[in-house]
């Protein structure tokens, strides 16, 4: 059975500080990690997506993540939080089977002016 | 292209009735997948259609039910409504070739059970 982990339902950062929020997955074969955003009364955004190759991806509004199969690892970064980062954040897994993905409980970023 | 649309945006019900919500891909994506969204839940997955068959399930009672059509718009049936049915649910869209696809979210259709 596959299931994704998402260490901290909350987290509190200052404006400027490094964002780390943490993922991990369990999963008997290799999958897909995606990273989704969500703003407040929306549906859920791409924010990156590692299938195969280089294990640091980048995405969309500075953020990043890297795969680190040993560890069973995504964990999403932001050098420099920005109050607009503030909103809830869930990591997936897909496998190559079946488009069925599993969504991690969510983390919810507050960003402190 | 145009993203993936849901209607309606915002529904109430009573206990005992039932709904019907629909939910529009992106066009040529024949892949669409619900998910209910709850505080104390997460997100659940109900089930996904592609080229009008049900291809996998998620673990919900039979009153949830859905459909797919030929130009791949899906709707979700909710028979007997109950209270723990308040949700924001959630549909996706994706080529559906592959699990590396990116699923496209819509906006939810909010429900309020009472």
């Amino acid at each position: 059975a596959q299931s994704v982990t998402q260490l901290g339902s909350h987290v509190s950062v200052s404006e400027g500080a490094l964002v780390l929020l943490r993922c991990n997955y369990s999963s008997s074969v290799p999958p897909y990690l995606f990273w989704y955003v969500q703003y407040p009364n929306q549906g859920l955004q791409l924010l990156l997506k590692y299938t195969t190759g280089a294990t640091l991806v980048k995405g969309i509004n500075g953020f990043e993540a890297e795969f680190k199969k040993s560890e069973t690892s995504f964990h999403l970064t932001k050098p420099s939080a920005h109050m607009s980062d503030a909103a809830e954040y869930f990591c997936a897994v897909s496998l190559n089977t079946g488009n069925q993905f599993y969504f991690g409980t969510g983390t919810s970023l507050t960003v402190i002016p | 292209k145009a993203g993936v649309t849901q209607t309606p945006r915002y529904l109430i019900k009573t206990r005992g009735q039932q709904v019907t919500l629909s939910c529009s891909p992106i066009s040529g994506h024949r892949s669409v997948s619900w998910y209910q969204q709850t505080p104390g839940q997460g997100l659940q997955f109900l089930f996904e259609y592609f080229s009008e068959t049900q291809r996998n399930k998620g673990n919900f009672p039979g009153r949830f039910s859905g459909r797919q059509f030929s130009n791949s718009r899906s709707e979700m049936n909710v028979s007997t409504l109950e209270l723990g049915d308040s949700a924001l649910y959630l549909c996706a869209s994706s080529p559906g070739v592959t699990g590396e696809e990116t699923q496209y979210f819509g906006p939810g259709t909010r429900l309020l059970v009472l």
